[in-house]
This record gives structure tokens, sequence and C-alpha cells, in this order.
């Protein structure tokens, strides 16, 4: 089946630790992006890539990093310095400018 | 891109049409206007998007009007997976877009 995977479903970590989210897509599409989502409210955009070895920041990227070094994976770490990490993560994909596909999302907890 | 209005909540009465209403007075010619959807603790889920005409698909149909500031998702027969958050986005044309997720709509389909 074709579709967009995210591991794990459920995150916990402690305070002060990164960690890294992962996102893979069997849809050949060569855009893939990060939104995270807090309760009540709408997604906001962390991390895009339209291109392997190419990324742009989004309106929230501080605090985050991204790689893409296949078409197929785009994982991203949120490092110690987010300062407020507790969120839903969800990863989408694209062909180019076409309908973003949306994974089932990581619900991060840092205790 | 454009803001999207749309009301906070509605309800639905099981195997009726739900009509969800879109203001998006500020779009420009360019501009397609989307629908996810995102059931409670999940991705969101593409519906329908369209330009300038009415499109359907066999999720929904979407009416755009004329002047296309505004826009109406209808979901025929409205079952109780229906229950979601509806989001209605515009978004430009171009390479690798930004959607831009605002509060939605709680459609709650009532038995």
């Amino acid at each position: 089946d074709g579709g967009i995977t995210q591991s794990p479903k459920y995150l916990f970590r402690k305070e002060g630790q990164n960690v890294t989210l992962s996102c893979e897509q069997n849809l050949n599409h060569d855009a893939m992006y990060w939104y995270r989502q807090d309760p009540g409210q709408g997604l906001r955009l962390i991390y895009y890539s339209q291109i392997v070895n190419d990324f742009q920041k989004g309106d929230i990227a501080e605090g985050y990093s991204v790689s893409r070094e296949k078409k197929e994976s785009f994982p991203l770490t949120v490092t110690s310095a987010q300062k407020n990490p507790t969120a839903f993560y969800l990863c989408a994909s694209s062909h180019g400018a076409d309908t973003q596909y949306f994974g089932p999302g990581t619900r991060l907890t840092v205790l | 891109d454009a803001k999207t209005t749309q009301p906070p909540s509605m309800d639905c009465a099981e195997g009726r049409a739900a009509n969800l209403p879109c203001n998006h007075s500020t779009i420009s010619g360019n501009e397609y206007v989307y629908w996810y959807r995102q059931i409670h603790s999940q991705g969101p889920q593409y519906i329908i998007h369209g330009l300038k005409n009415n499109e359907t698909n066999e999720m929904a149909s979407l009416i755009i009007t004329e002047d296309r500031k505004s826009s109406t998702l209808i979901l025929p027969h409205a079952t109780l997976r229906d229950t979601a958050v509806y989001y209605c986005i515009v978004t430009s044309s171009g390479s690798a877009r930004q959607l831009t997720f605002g509060s939605g709509t709680q459609l709650t389909v009532l038995p």
C-alpha cells in the first residue's frame, strides 16, 4: 500500500534530551513537510523540503532540525533548545505543488 | 494566502446532508480552496479542492460561488464517522505550498 508512515505513534522523553521523529513515504513525492499541532489549534509549519538535500524553515523552525538524504525520508529532530516540545507532530508529502497527504502523526510528550 | 472564516461548530443528523460554509473574501485569482478533515488524534485527511468550478468526488461536493469569495463543502449523507474538525484552506499555486490551518469547524453528526 502506498502512503506515509510516522513512527512511533507515542513518544516520551525527558526534558533536555534530543529526540528524532521518523517520516517515510512511498508515494514517490518530491516534497515533504513537518507540522506541529497544539491542543485545540490548527497546524503550524516547522520545515519543508522540495527536493533531496534541500529544505526550508517554516514559521516555527526554532529548536528543530531536519535532514533530507533520501527522497522517501524526512526525519525531524526536536532539540533541547525547543522550549515547549510537547505536541502532536504531523508529516505530509506532495508531488510538487499538488495536494498534501498526511501521515498518522506522532504525539510527543516531554516529562 | 487568503484568510478563511468558518463557524466553530455545527451539528447534523445522521443520514442528512452536512453543509459546511467557508468565507474567503480576499481570495486571489490563482488561489485554490482546499478542504481537509481531522478526526481526533489522527492526521488530516484530504477531502476535495477546487479553483473556480464546482467539484465532486466520492467523499463530498465543493460549491464555490461565482465571485469565489465563499464556498460550501457538502457531505451528502452524513454518518457518525464524519464527525471531525473540517478545515477550509486557501492556498496559491506554485512549488511546495505551506498549508495554513485555522481553527476549522467541529462537525458533530448526531444519531
